[in-house]
């Protein structure tokens, strides 16, 4: 079993559409919560991280943590396709920065 | 500023060949990471290195891999007696420390293609 579980998809959607992307993971030791954004042929790209438990709102992207559950999401409102991408949830721990990644949820914003 | 360079953006070689993967990190950031990125996964962690020395190299999958960052700045990933399942796009990013919560920025990869 891998430490975070990630659903692949793909996953499309109407512009406009809610979006809800989820990972789970096994390790009650993670600490940082992290989403990236990966376009094709590019590395990935922060979009948001959470520290502990909680949620964190930026623009459309609202990320939960619930550590209780293991279990993390971030959510798209309003969704264009421009956000058409690889979302990819990644943990790290307090004392390193080394990142634990889920294999990544594709995603298709169709106009 | 200019972000997190890796070269050469491609490489193509013969199985049992030797590689080197170069990558240039943001400047003034401490902290270089090294991950690896096979087709529909997520990246997976190879090496870290705080300043010069490896803090972590745990995800290093056998000793034909190899990492050096003499200077603390600039690294070289190495693979000797590269194998078909050797390929994939490598990965390397920076952060200015190497604890939890700072930031890493990627660079575009390497993709590794070994026939």
């Amino acid at each position: 079993q891998k430490e975070v579980e990630q659903d692949p998809g793909p996953l499309s959607v109407p512009e406009g559409a809610i979006v809800s992307l989820n990972c789970t993971y096994s390790n009650s030791a993670f600490q940082y919560f992290m989403w990236y954004r990966q376009y094709s042929r590019k590395g990935p790209e922060l979009l948001m991280y959470t520290y502990s438990s909680g949620n964190k709102e930026d623009g459309r992207f609202t990320a939960q943590v619930d550590k209780s559950s293991k279990y993390i999401s971030l959510f798209i409102r309003d969704s264009q396709p421009s956000d058409s991408a690889t979302y990819l949830c990644a943990m790290s721990f307090q004392r390193t920065g080394k990142l634990i990644f889920g294999q990544g949820t594709t995603l298709q914003v169709k106009p | 500023g200019a972000g997190v360079s890796q070269t050469p953006s491609n490489k193509v070689t013969e199985k049992g060949k030797y590689v080197e993967l170069r990558c240039d990190p943001i400047s003034g950031h401490t902290a270089l990471y090294w991950y690896r990125q096979s087709l529909g996964q997520g990246p997976e962690f190879l090496i870290y290195f705080q300043g010069t020395g490896a803090a972590d190299d745990s995800g290093l999958p056998n000793d034909r891999f190899f990492a050096v960052r003499p200077e603390g700045s600039v690294s070289t990933l190495k693979i000797q007696r590269t194998e078909r399942g050797d390929s994939a796009v490598y990965l390397c990013a920076s952060s200015l420390g190497a604890t939890g919560g700072n930031e890493q920025y990627f660079g575009p990869g390497t993709r590794l293609t070994v026939t």
